[in-house]
């Protein structure tokens, strides 16, 4: 199974700046022929379920504010939010589809400082 | 507007089965992917099974946990993925979720359900 670790555990974060999260696969999840990382980002709030923000690592889902921005390749990524907002508050995952099981990494936790 | 609501959770015990109900409605449900995945108290997201869409195969995987014992099935004329689960354990307790694949692709999860409790105790 390709193993995700993230982090940090958690960060608080003034309102207004970055918020930076790591992202670690145990292999790579680029597939070379398409250049495509199949890595994804979720943002999880309270009693809701996760909300998918970035997929092929870069890639914004629509609606998704572009403060959010996803980077990195081969087995290291990051996810940014540019200036963080009061609503960013939420456990962030990031989660492999290269190769099943789909495997997720354990969260990290944004607050506002 | 998309939507996903599980149902079938509930209290069973070890060796007893349980069929998990996912209902879709907002989106043309045969068109895509349905995986299944579940949060064990305490414990991180865990991906179960999926099912492709008919268009696409309809191919069938699960997590080894609970390969020979899980069984996912779509009906596209209701819009609804079943979930049966049989000689059900301890472990198996957790907060099952129901997701729709983003057309084109199978495996990029753009929409979940809210989610249904499984608690397997004695």
């Amino acid at each position: 199974d390709i193993v995700m670790t993230q982090s940090p555990d958690s960060l608080a974060v003034s309102l207004g700046e970055r918020a930076t999260i790591n992202c670690k696969s145990s292999q790579s999840v680029l597939y070379t022929p398409l250049n495509r990382n199949y890595l994804a980002w979720f943002q999880q709030k309270p009693g809701q379920p996760p909300k998918l923000l970035i997929y092929w690592s870069s890639t914004r889902e629509s609606g998704v504010p572009d403060r959010f921005s996803g980077s990195g390749s081969g087995t290291d990524f990051t996810l940014t939010i540019s200036s963080l907002q009061a609503e960013d508050v939420a456990v962030y995952y990031c989660q492999q589809y290269s190769l099943a099981p789909f495997t997720f990494g354990p969260g990290t936790r944004v607050d506002i400082k | 507007e998309v939507r996903l609501v599980e149902s079938g959770g509930g209290l069973v015990q070890p060796g007893r089965s349980l069929r998990l109900s996912c209902s879709a409605s907002g989106f043309t449900f045969a068109d895509h992917a349905v995986s299944w995945f579940r949060r064990a108290p305490g414990r991180g997201l865990e991906w179960v099974s999926f099912i492709r869409s008919r268009g696409r195969d309809g191919a069938i995987r699960y997590a080894a946990s609970v390969e020979g014992r899980f069984t996912v099935s779509r009906d596209d004329s209701k819009s609804v993925s079943y979930l049966q689960m049989n000689s059900l354990k301890t472990e198996d307790t957790a907060l099952y979720f129901c997701t729709r694949s983003k057309d084109p692709y199978d495996f990029i999860i753009d929409y979940w359900g809210q989610g249904t409790l499984v608690t397997v105790t004695s």
